[in-house]
């Protein structure tokens, strides 16, 4: 079975700054999915980036962008540009394309607060 | 565009007691899946569903059952309610992975059982 986690239970960082979240996870599979999913206090998740495995160019979506080490299994996340909108818990979480069904392992996450 | 839609969003059970939360989305996704979040622990996937009429356990399924007989409803069922069901629960569905495999989260359902 696959498994996520993710290190930091808290991050701060003050507006207009960068920040790097950490997920690392454990697969024997050598095509998979990643993803970073952001749940903001109203509590819905919203994809925020995606990678798969077998592409080297690392995803970028505007200010986010991940550094994907496959043979490390390190997929981080950076935020540039913090914006106090980015303050949320963020999910590092993984998926197999084997099976019937798209199913997600999700990390524990990262709650980020963005201060003035 | 309405989206996963969940009620309701919140609801106080007694131990013992039964409900029905209901899921329903809009946009034909074949997949769809029930997760509970607990504090500091993730998403914890409790059923799936490829389609109407087939469901499926995922990591957490005791006290709990599924039905899926239309391609939009997809409601979870809890039967005698535990205080360790106290959770908040999320609706998701997918195309997959035929298409980019993200998943569409409803806001949640807030449940607490005393």
């Amino acid at each position: 079975a696959q498994t996520v986690t993710q290190s930091q239970p808290e991050m701060s960082v003050q507006e207009a700054e960068t920040v790097t979240l950490s997920c690392t996870y454990d697969t024997s599979e050598n095509n998979y999915y990643l993803f970073w999913y952001k749940q903001p206090p109203s509590r819905q998740m919203i994809l925020v980036i995606r990678q798969e495995a077998y592409k080297q160019q690392n995803a970028t979506e505007n200010r986010f962008s991940v550094n994907f080490q496959k043979a490390a299994k390190s997929f981080s996340l950076k935020i540039s540009d913090s914006q106090l909108g980015d303050t949320a818990m963020y999910f590092c979480a993984f998926m197999s394309p084997t099976g019937t069904a798209s199913k997600l392992t999700f990390g524990t996450g990262t709650r980020l607060q963005v201060t003035l | 565009n309405a989206g996963v839609t969940q009620t309701p969003k919140f609801r106080i059970l007694k131990i013992g007691q039964s409900m029905t939360l209901q899921c329903t989305q809009d946009m034909n996704h074949n997949y769809m899946y029930w997760y509970r979040q607990d504090p500091g622990m993730g998403l914890k996937l409790i059923y799936y569903s490829v389609g109407a009429g087939i469901t499926d356990k995922g990591e957490v399924p005791n006290g709990y059952n599924v039905s899926r007989s239309t391609t939009e409803d997809f409601p979870l069922r809890l039967e005698l309610a535990a205080p360790s069901q106290t959770s908040v629960y999320f609706c998701a569905s997918s195309f997959g992975l035929s298409n980019t495999g993200e998943l569409f989260f409803g806001e949640g359902s807030r449940l607490t059982v005393l």
